[in-house]
């Protein structure tokens, strides 16, 4: 079974709706991160999570919300999704100790916003 | 604050040649480097880093990159690809000083073509 897993995979929306998209890990670890990836722009952080209690923009988060669930849960939305929010969004989860540089990432979702 | 650079785009090669993928960074404190490799419809899996020691690092599949400090570098090479190897190679890089944030590059395609 994969450690980090994405729901929905794929996602097709249309402008003003609200979308969750969701994370879930089995590593025991206690940091989640949410990036985007554009074609050319690599990966931006969206939001990230150090514990339950701890959320923290990153650089992009404008238009986008976190929940931290869990420590194995953590979910993105777009209260009012729109066209440039269309991309592939990653999961992704880090330890603090032993291999605690290094991040896993889930598939992925690819969101089209219409 | 750190930033990368990945030098090209796209990089197509044939099979059995070697290839370089180029990825330069900057940073005002000491690093941690990384390659992820990413397939396609796939997530991104860490292939090598540095974070001290040897500068030069090497993976399970025949890559290899070298920390050059001087040259702020962190070059990907690998002395013959397959058709296998065909996907998109992510640099990255983190402060060693305590902070967390990874910095990920554009990205660059490998194309190993028959």
């Amino acid at each position: 079974d994969a450690d980090v897993t994405q729901t929905p995979r794929n996602r097709i929306t249309k402008t003003g709706k609200r979308i969750m998209l969701e994370c879930s890990q089995t590593k025991g670890h206690d940091r989640m991160y949410w990036y985007r990836q554009d074609p050319g722009l690599g990966l931006r952080l969206i939001y990230y999570s150090f514990d339950v209690k701890d959320i923290n923009k990153g650089e992009i988060s404008d238009g986008y919300s976190v929940s931290r669930q869990a420590q194995a849960k953590f979910s993105l939305s777009l209260e009012s999704a729109i066209p440039n929010q269309t991309a592939l969004y990653f999961c992704a989860t880090s330890g603090v100790t032993g291999t605690h540089n290094e991040q896993f990432f889930g598939p992925g979702t690819r969101l089209t916003v219409l | 604050a750190q930033s990368v650079t990945q030098l090209d785009s796209q990089v197509p090669v044939f099979e059995e040649a070697p290839v370089e993928l180029r990825c330069n960074y900057s940073s005002s404190v000491s690093v941690y480097l990384f390659w992820y490799v990413q397939y396609p419809n796939q997530g991104l899996q860490l292939l090598l880093k540095y974070l001290s020691g040897s500068t030069l690092v090497k993976s399970i599949n025949g890559f290899e990159a070298e920390f050059n400090k001087s040259q702020t570098s962190f070059h990907l090479r690998k002395p013959s690809v397959h058709i296998s190897d065909t996907a998109e190679y992510f640099c990255a890089v983190r402060g060693n000083t305590g902070g967390f944030k990874t910095i990920f590059g554009a990205g660059t395609r490998l194309f190993v073509k028959a």
